[in-house]
């Protein structure tokens, strides 16, 4: 069974830059595009960032994201208050013939 | 502006039927590959199915395979999930979701709750 693996909690201060991390294998995040979503509480998810490293309009460029390998991580610089949210990276995987969601972080902004 | 609309949750017990829609509207429907996707009360999200734009390709969830079907009608701008044979652990919000490039999800419905409960 495939799977994508994240920390489940990330914190950082205001103003700080912190990243999340997702492992998958060869068939998920090895051969496909990873995105992330951003699920602010009590909200329905909404796209972060699409085929690894691109930003949907709207989205500001304190956000990116980086693809090597296996591995894929998520960076947030100049955190603020409003970043606090579960973050969760995917990948359509082959062995699964859908979507593969990592478990989820959870960032709080201290 | 594009937007998904859900309906059809709600409480059933263990062994009931459900349906959900999404109607969708803002953009021209029938290209576009849909998906639903789950996420039970305090966990984090899980893929449900997949259909096509033309509703000819179809997958699902090892999880809900031969019990739940997934459905579109394009002349009403419409995506229909039908839950079969329900069990407790299928409780949870469920969304439906655009599907681009058979990448990205990038436009997700409001979420509708679904409680299966005796």
């Amino acid at each position: 069974q495939s799977v994508l693996t994240q920390p489940t909690s990330a914190s950082g201060t205001p103003g700080q830059r912190v990243s999340i991390s997702c492992s998958g294998s060869s068939s998920s995040i090895g051969s496909k595009y990873v995105n992330w979503y951003q699920q602010l509480p009590g909200t329905a998810p909404k796209l972060l960032m699409y085929k690894n490293n691109q930003r949907p309009s709207g989205v500001p460029d304190r956000f990116s994201g980086f693809k090597s390998g296996t591995s894929a991580s998520l960076a947030i610089s100049g955190l603020r208050s409003e970043d606090e949210a579960d973050y969760y990276c995917a990948a359509w995987d082959d062995s699964l013939s859908g979507v593969l969601f990592g478990g989820g972080t959870k960032l709080t902004v201290l | 502006e594009v937007q998904l609309v859900q309906s059809g949750g709600g409480l059933v017990r263990p062994g009931g039927s459900l349906r959900l829609s999404c109607v969708a509207s803002g953009f021209t429907f029938s290209p576009y590959e849909m998906n639903w996707v789950r996420q039970p009360p305090g966990k984090g999200l899980e893929w449900v199915s997949y259909i096509s734009g033309g509703g000819h390709t179809i997958y699902y969830a090892d999880s809900v395979k031969g019990r739940f079907i997934i459905s579109r009608d394009n002349a009403k701008n419409s995506l229909f999930l039908q839950m079969n044979s329900l069990r407790a652990e299928d409780t949870a919000v469920y969304y439906c979701a655009r599907f681009v490039s058979g990448v990205e999800l990038d436009y997700w419905g409001q979420g509708t709750l679904v409680t299966v409960s005796s």
